[in-house]
């Protein structure tokens, strides 16, 4: 099966944007979909597909695609931003769902 | 909205069994295809089964093809996963999620708050 790889950590101050990525082969050919997690909740999603945020979720969040790669850019970061990010898309060779490994997002 | 209630999860030894539920309520459960993902202590998120709105259609991670059977029973909006053969490394939190796209998309929209899972001799 294919992988899909995030950076494990990334901080950005805050009002500032920042962007994390995921990539992997399959994004060639289908759209991720991005969850938060702040510690001892479950995950949330935050964004999916071509364009797309879930009702209740800030617009300063938003998404974007290119090839193998896809991002998640939020920006003017809030300090309540500050959680574990991670993607997801279906695997083009066996039609699973792949996580990628998450980045901890920290808000300095 | 709606909403997913785990249950079922606990301690078992190596080689056991365990069957998890997950109640579904305040939406039309038949219609969504549905899933299971877990995580591990500290680690990140591994989708681990799908079903489709109808059963027709179920995939498992390789990790726990063979030993998991994921099944659903819409008229009772509830959502199974029975595993044997458990291990260690199948220690984790399990998520019930709900699937957005008529395809097994990973855009899991809702989620229950998870049952822990705790596999130890």
């Amino acid at each position: 099966s294919s992988e899909v790889t995030q950076d494990p950590a990334v901080s950005v101050a805050l009002g500032q944007t920042v962007r994390i990525t995921c990539q992997g082969d399959s994004l060639r050919n289908y759209y991720v979909s991005w969850y938060q997690q702040k510690p001892g909740q479950a995950p949330r999603l935050v964004f999916f597909g071509q364009n797309n945020r879930p009702s209740g979720i800030p617009e300063r969040f938003s998404g974007s695609s290119s090839g193998r790669t896809s991002s998640l850019t939020i920006t003017g970061v809030q300090a309540e931003d500050e959680a574990d990010y991670y993607c997801n898309c279906r695997d083009s060779s066996t039609l699973h769902v792949v996580f990628g490994g998450g980045t901890k997002l920290t808000v300095l | 909205e709606g909403q997913l209630v785990e249950s079922g999860g606990g301690l078992v030894t190596p080689g056991g069994f365990l069957r998890l539920s997950c109640a579904a309520s305040s939406f039309a459960f038949k219609t969504f295809n549905m899933n299971w993902v877990r995580q591990a202590p500290g680690k990140g998120l591994e989708w681990v089964a799908f079903i489709s709105d109808d059963s027709k259609k179920i995939y498992y991670a390789d990790s726990v093809k063979g030993r998991f059977t994921i099944s659903r029973d819409n008229p009772k909006n509830s959502l199974l996963l029975e595993m044997s053969g458990l291990r260690t490394e199948d220690t984790a939190v399990y998520y019930c999620t709900r699937d957005l796209a008529a395809y097994n998309s990973g855009y899991f929209d809702l989620w229950g708050q998870g049952t822990l899972v705790s596999v130890s001799s």
